[in-house]
């Protein structure tokens, strides 16, 4: 079974400020990994994915992740927030190739203050 | 506008109703996916389809939950005899494969 725990429900930085969102995950099979970002009234929208390769992905806004088997994490980090980035982040793990769902992990909402 | 699109965007009923939330895919895409998230939660997985046939639906939070895909395009989601426990956002995504492309759900309150 897979699973992701999202460590802090709630951050909150100034602008400017770096960024940081954990994630660890549990896979019994080489996991493919997702962050989402989903803003209020909205659906859920790819920040990025980890599926093989490179451990180190680039999404979209500024925001990368970085894979660690040894750590089983995947952390979101951006170096400097911006007012527009308050909104709920989700990590999710899964196999959609394989045809299996995502399974998220419970959120992290991110404030940012000025 | 080609996303994935879910009807109704809100829907308030009494305890007892029964409700049905229909999702369009996006066209291509073959594999469509419900979740129901709740406050406070990320996205709990509730069935799958790869075209018309259900996958996976093991999930399905009771027998009072059921999905269809008849053709392989547009899902319904009913939900009967309605619970107050049900009030939710119910969410649609479709994939070709690689992603989840989310629907922007449909809030469901039971009164």
């Amino acid at each position: 079974a897979q699973s992701v725990t999202q460590l802090g429900s709630h951050v909150s930085v100034s602008e400017g400020a770096l960024v940081l969102l954990r994630c660890n995950y549990s896979s019994s099979v080489p996991p493919y990994l997702f962050w989402y970002v989903q803003y209020p009234n909205q659906g859920l929208q790819l920040l990025l994915k980890y599926t093989t390769g490179t451990t180190l992905v680039k999404g979209i806004n500024g925001f990368e992740a970085e894979f660690k088997k040894s750590e089983t994490s995947f952390h979101l980090t951006k170096p400097s927030a911006h007012m527009s980035d308050a909104a709920e982040y989700f990590c999710a793990v899964g196999d959609l190739q394989a045809g299996t769902a995502l399974i998220f992990g419970k959120g992290t909402t991110l404030s940012v203050s000025s | 506008d080609t996303g994935v699109s879910q009807d109704p965007r809100h829907k308030i009923t009494k305890r007892g109703q029964n409700v049905t939330f229909r999702c369009d895919p996006i066209s291509e895409h073959n594999r469509l996916y419900w979740y129901r998230q709740t406050l406070g939660q990320g996205p709990e997985f509730l069935t799958y389809f790869q075209n018309e046939a259900q996958l996976e639906k093991s999930r399905l939070l009771s027998d009072r939950f059921s999905a269809e895909r008849p053709k392989g395009s547009f899902s319904t989601l009913e939900i009967q005899r309605t619970e107050q426990g049900d009030s939710a956002m119910y969410l649609c995504a479709s994939s070709p494969g690689g992603e989840l492309f989310f629907g922007e759900g449909s809030r469901l309150t039971v009164l």
